[in-house]
């Protein structure tokens, strides 16, 4: 199965600012890694899919990109909302694995 | 607007079988991918397996051996069973929606946790 490692584990950084956070994968997942967002007590959220699609009501000041093995989610513009876990998702081999996620705190 | 609801006992015994349904509603069970996903206490996410809209079913290697899954679109509903639970297996239980097998996962339902004790 493919491991997504997941750096750093905890971010810190303040509104206002740009955060970036990485997924790296055992082995290329081409473009299929998807992100999502989740915030304590509820399910997660994608925000991005396909790499750098954003999902319906995805704010624009999220973006991702990278290719193969290296993948990157960068927020611009922190906003107090902001502050959440993150995980990235493999979708291109079975089974469909998560990275152990980024806390981004401030 | 879609809508995934998680149900089922919140406390199972060891050894004994977890069974959990998600209804959904605002839209039709055909034609997604229809995931568990389970994420314990503090820790990351998990997927168990889906199953899609025809019945074919995909699971984890990992739960494969204990996991069954079946859909029933007269409901709008599937279903998860896990059996021979142990501690392990406390968690909150996730059912997602996806337009194929492996993701995304575009609605998710509230999740709902069950606690293996004995």
């Amino acid at each position: 199965e493919i491991v997504l490692t997941q750096s750093p584990a905890t971010l810190s950084v303040s509104p206002g600012e740009r955060a970036t956070l990485s997924c790296r994968a055992s082995q290329t997942v081409f473009t299929y890694l998807n992100w999502y967002q989740q915030k304590p007590g509820q399910a997660p959220r994608v925000l991005i899919y396909d790499t750098s699609s954003r999902a319906t009501g995805t704010p624009a000041r999220f973006s991702g990109s990278g290719s193969e093995t290296d993948f990157t989610l960068s927020i611009s513009n922190l906003e107090p909302e902001d502050f959440a876990v993150y995980y990235c998702q493999q979708g291109s081999n079975w089974p469909p694995t998560f990275g152990q996620g980024t806390k981004l705190e401030i | 607007q879609v809508q995934l609801q998680e149900s089922g006992p919140g406390l199972v015994k060891p050894s004994e079988t977890l069974s959990l349904t998600c209804t959904v509603s605002g839209g039709s069970i055909s034609p997604y991918y229809w995931s568990w996903i389970r994420q314990p206490p503090g820790k990351g996410l998990e997927w168990i397996g889906y199953i899609y809209s025809s019945g074919s079913t995909n699971y984890n290697p990992s739960l494969k051996s204990r996991v069954t899954m079946s859909v029933d679109t007269s409901k709008n509903r599937f279903s998860l069973k896990v059996n021979s639970v142990t501690a392990a297996d406390t968690a909150v239980y996730f059912c997602a929606r996806s337009p194929r097998g492996y993701g995304d996962y575009q609605y998710w339902g509230q999740g709902t946790l069950v606690t293996v004790y004995s």
